[in-house]
């Protein structure tokens, strides 16, 4: 059975930072691209970025270009999202998902940026 | 105009069919585009439903029921989720997506009422 699980969401003020982290299990890891999508409170999805099962491809939205970026570390079986210089816009439940379908989602972490 | 756009509410019958729309912006044609579909109940991530692209190139989400199930209307330059045989657990919010230019673009989402 394919299992997300995320963390290291949290308060924050806003400029500061967060590194996410997603454990994936139940599938061979490498063999997958990932993304992470998130989900402003009461308010629809937003795709966030994407990398290919090698790291070799990695696309970013315009919104968070420049201050997020994303990893993995396929002899851990996690993916990672380290994001700088949050804002509050940024607050919102962050999804990791599998596959360029989005086949499998985790149950989210909350970042909130505020001061 | 959005990439993307989906009515935000529909309301529907238990036992009736609901057809849910994604129209896609000028220019960008549905004919050539897969449409991928979720379904999110309050609390909950998104979970997959289905991909469609043609009759001959379409996939259901593991699980997803066979009263589920996509098509297009190109003269409207739209993706087209159906729901046959409405059940109260249907009612959800439920969001279309698509790749466009290395990058997931996801409509602001239709909330399905079942009344």
């Amino acid at each position: 059975e394919v299992q997300l699980v995320e963390s290291g969401g949290g308060l924050v003020q806003p400029g500061g930072s967060l590194r996410l982290s997603c454990a994936a299990s139940g599938f061979t890891f490498s063999d997958y691209s990932m993304s992470w999508v998130r989900q402003p409170p009461g308010k629809g999805l937003e795709w966030i970025s994407y990398i290919r099962g090698s790291s070799s491809t990695i696309y970013y939205a315009d919104s968070v270009k420049g201050r997020f970026t994303i990893s993995r570390d396929n002899t851990k079986n996690s993916l990672f999202l380290e994001m700088n210089s949050l804002r509050a816009e940024d607050t919102a439940v962050y999804y990791c998902a599998k596959e360029g379908g989005f086949d499998n989602w985790g149950q989210g972490t909350l970042v909130t940026v505020s001061s | 105009q959005a990439v993307l756009t989906q009515p935000s509410s529909l309301s529907a019958s238990p036992g009736a069919s609901a057809s849910l729309t994604c129209t896609l912006r000028s220019g960008i044609n549905v004919g050539t585009s897969t449409i991928y579909w979720y379904q999110q109940k309050p609390g909950s991530p998104p979970q997959y439903l289905l991909r469609y692209k043609s009759d001959s190139d379409k996939q259901q989400g593991s699980g997803v029921p066979s009263r589920f199930s996509g098509s297009k209307d190109a003269s409207a330059n739209a993706g087209i989720l159906l729901i046959s045989g409405l059940q109260s657990e249907d009612e959800a919010d439920y969001y279309c997506m698509i790749w466009h230019s290395s990058a997931v673009v996801f409509g602001g989402g239709t909330k399905l009422t079942v009344l």
